[in-house]
């Protein structure tokens, strides 16, 4: 176990509305990723906080946007669901931003 | 925009066999991480290389850096059935960590 967890781990959504995936951060660690994957694929990079500021952000659409808490855990939201975001949604957690990453088993959302 | 690249895309090898995945990328990297996810499973880190030329080792799995920080290789000798699983690099571009495709490993008994 690497001690960040994801809620929910599965998630079914119509096209056009908006969800709020969470993730808990190992403790200790002040810099968490975002990514997702679709089937197959690699994972691709959404955005990074550290310390509660955007450090980093991957070729994604604004409608994707994140929080990260005081207490380091953090929030990815998305607006204006379309089928193509359907993907495994993974947060991963580092002590630093130039470290290992450590991953949560992910929420699988499903856009209808 | 940065691209990593992976061949093979799929490797199936029998049991005992080696095994090796080769990491490209388009533009120099600042560092170099891989990862192997189990169907069904997450990505579990594996090893960062942060010098040109640098190689090291985990029990079975040997990770390379290349000179220029452009590519990487992991080679995992005498594979076993616990090795089955996609084995991502992972290029870190300022503050972005660019994943390739992956090789996907099975491994027969």
């Amino acid at each position: 176990e690497t001690g960040v967890t994801q809620s929910p781990t599965h998630l079914i959504k119509t096209r056009g509305q908006q969800v709020t995936l969470r993730c808990s951060s190992q403790s200790g660690h002040n810099t968490v990723s975002w990514y997702q994957q679709a089937l197959g694929q690699g994972p691709q990079f959404i955005f990074q906080y550290y310390r509660e500021e955007e450090n980093g952000r991957g070729n994604f659409p604004p409608r994707f946007s994140g929080l990260q808490f005081p207490n380091y855990s953090s929030e990815l939201n998305v607006n204006a669901l379309e089928l193509d975001d359907s993907a495994l949604y993974l947060c991963a957690s580092s002590p630093t931003s130039n470290t290992e990453a450590f991953f949560g088993q992910g929420t699988r959302l499903t856009v209808v | 925009g940065q691209q990593v690249m992976q061949i093979p895309q799929y490797q199936h090898v029998q049991e005992g066999e080696d095994f090796t995945t080769y990491c490209n990328s388009s533009t120099t990297l600042s560092n170099i991480q891989w990862y192997k996810q189990r169907p069904g499973g997450h990505p579990v880190f594996l090893i960062q290389l942060v010098k040109s030329g640098e190689v090291k080792k985990q029990k079975r799995l040997t990770f390379q850096f290349g000179e220029a920080k452009k590519n990487s290789s992991l080679h995992i000798t005498a594979t076993q059935t616990t090795d089955v699983g996609t084995y991502f690099c992972a290029g870190r571009y300022g503050q972005n960590f660019v994943f390739g495709p992956g090789t996907r490993l099975s491994v027969l008994p």
